[in-house]
């Protein structure tokens, strides 16, 4: 049972580039929330999708964008990298939207930005 | 707005000692969930344990407690017999209902660096 998956897994940009970054869910999981997580901090809430729509964002500018696949699956877009966008992103997967079960967070795509 | 603190930025102890890793959170909230993650080198963030904000029987699993008190906003972890494979940073998170739609999320502390040494 594969767990949730995240590519690719380091990605160095430069500054004004713009960026997509992939996650595949648990398999049985249906939702995805993305975190960025700054170096010596926690993971910061960026947006959460179900049924391809999403449901709740995070206090992160329009730069940041998304989408969920009908399998799953989900990206992460930023435009316009800024060096403060350097940070480790997380994906986490669940089921269903209104109880929050374990959520499996998958290992991360760390992003440099130059 | 819900926040969770964890006071203790880094702790080292010598292996085999008892540790106890703090989470104060805030919530204006009635029902709600708390979390304990740890993070190793990796990167990954491995899920603990959850505990909704009805039930505040403590909970052990094997060398890991967790006390959660209402009365003082608190859910600490503990890991009894400490070993160097439990050094890694750990996190404690709080989820949030959104007003509108119900779906949750997590706000997590700043996270705890653990050293267990040899």
């Amino acid at each position: 049972d594969a767990g949730v998956t995240q590519s690719p897994t380091h990605l160095i940009k430069t500054r004004g580039q713009q960026v997509t970054l992939r996650c595949s869910p648990k398999s049985g999981h249906d939702t995805v929330s993305w975190y960025q997580q700054a170096l010596g901090q926690g993971p910061q809430f960026i947006f959460q999708y179900y049924e391809e729509e999403e449901r709740q964002r995070g206090n992160f500018p329009d730069r940041f964008s998304g989408h969920q696949f009908p399998n799953y699956s989900s990206e992460l877009n930023v435009n316009a990298l800024l060096l403060g966008d350097s940070a480790l992103y997380l994906c986490a997967s669940s089921y269903g939207l209104r109880e929050l079960y374990e959520q499996y967070f998958g290992p991360g795509t760390r992003l440099t930005v130059t | 707005a819900q926040k969770v603190t964890q006071a203790q930025t880094e702790i080292s102890v010598v292996e085999k000692e008892d540790v106890t890793l703090d989470c104060v959170y805030e919530t204006r909230d009635t029902t709600y969930y708390l979390f304990w993650y740890k993070q190793p080198p990796s990167g990954e963030l491995v899920f603990l344990i959850r505990r909704n904000s009805f039930d505040e029987q403590n909970e052990i699993s094997g060398r890991y407690s967790w006390n959660f008190q209402k009365s003082t906003s608190s859910f600490n972890f503990t890991i009894t017999a400490s070993q160097v494979v439990d050094s890694a940073v750990y996190f404690c998170a709080l989820s949030e209902a959104s007003e509108i739609q119900g779906a949750q999320k997590l706000v997590f502390g700043q996270g705890t660096r653990l050293t267990i040494n040899p």
